[in-house]
């Protein structure tokens, strides 16, 4: 089993819908939870970060963390094409763990 | 958020010859930097992480040999591809981790390598 699961997708959605976006680990031990959103053929850009437990918003993004279920999830309201990205979920205590990424195109 | 800038962004070689990429942490400092490959349509994949005036610590199948990584300060980190190989045709992205002790970790734009 790996340490953190992440649906590659692809996923495709209409312009506004909401998409969610979902990682489920492992290891107990990891207390820092990231976003990252990578075009392609560039580095990732940090989108969210979360300490532990509980929500975040920004804008139209919304982390999730539940560390009772080892489920951290991503919300894009009003989704639009410039969303289209590959989307990474990361997590930390001492190492680094990535998941595969999921592919979302969102179509106008 | 804090940048990391990597430099080249994009470079093309001849096979034998060596490629050396570097990783700057702009604004703040970075006690540790992480070296990845990234395939197409693939996650990231650590290959090393290093640490400012120590040598850098390797993942299990990574050649230390032919990648050499030097972090010579708090805001430097560097990656030298020895003797290239078409084989080693890829994105190479580093990443930094803040002295402020946050858990975040800011990733440079990447630097694509092809070797002829």
């Amino acid at each position: 089993q790996k340490e953190v699961e992440q649906d590659p997708g692809p996923l495709s959605v209409p312009e506004g819908a909401i998409v969610s976006l979902n990682c489920t680990y492992s290891n107990s031990a990891f207390q820092y939870f990231m976003w990252y959103r990578q075009y392609s053929r560039k580095g990732p850009e940090l989108l969210m970060y979360t300490y532990s437990s509980g929500n975040k918003e920004d804008g139209r993004f919304t982390a999730q963390v539940d560390k009772s279920s080892k489920y951290i999830s991503l919300f894009i309201r009003d989704s639009q094409p410039s969303d289209s990205a590959t989307y990474l979920c990361a997590m930390r205590n001492n190492d680094m763990r990535f998941g595969a990424g999921t592919r979302l195109t969102v179509k106008p | 958020g804090a940048v990391v800038s990597q430099h080249p962004s994009w470079v093309i070689c001849k096979s034998g010859t060596s490629v050396k990429i570097e990783c700057r942490s702009l604004d703040f400092q970075a006690t540790t930097m992480f070296w990845y490959r990234q395939f197409p349509k693939q996650s990231l994949m650590l290959m090393a992480t290093s640490n400012e005036g120590s040598k850098a610590t390797y993942e299990q199948g990574v050649e230390k040999d032919k990648f050499l990584i030097n972090h010579a300060s708090l805001t430097l980190s560097t990656l030298t591809v020895t003797s290239a190989h078409p084989e080693d045709s890829s994105f190479y992205i580093c990443s930094a981790d803040s002295l402020a002790g946050t858990g975040e970790l800011f990733f440079g734009e990447g630097s694509r390598l092809t070797v002829l």
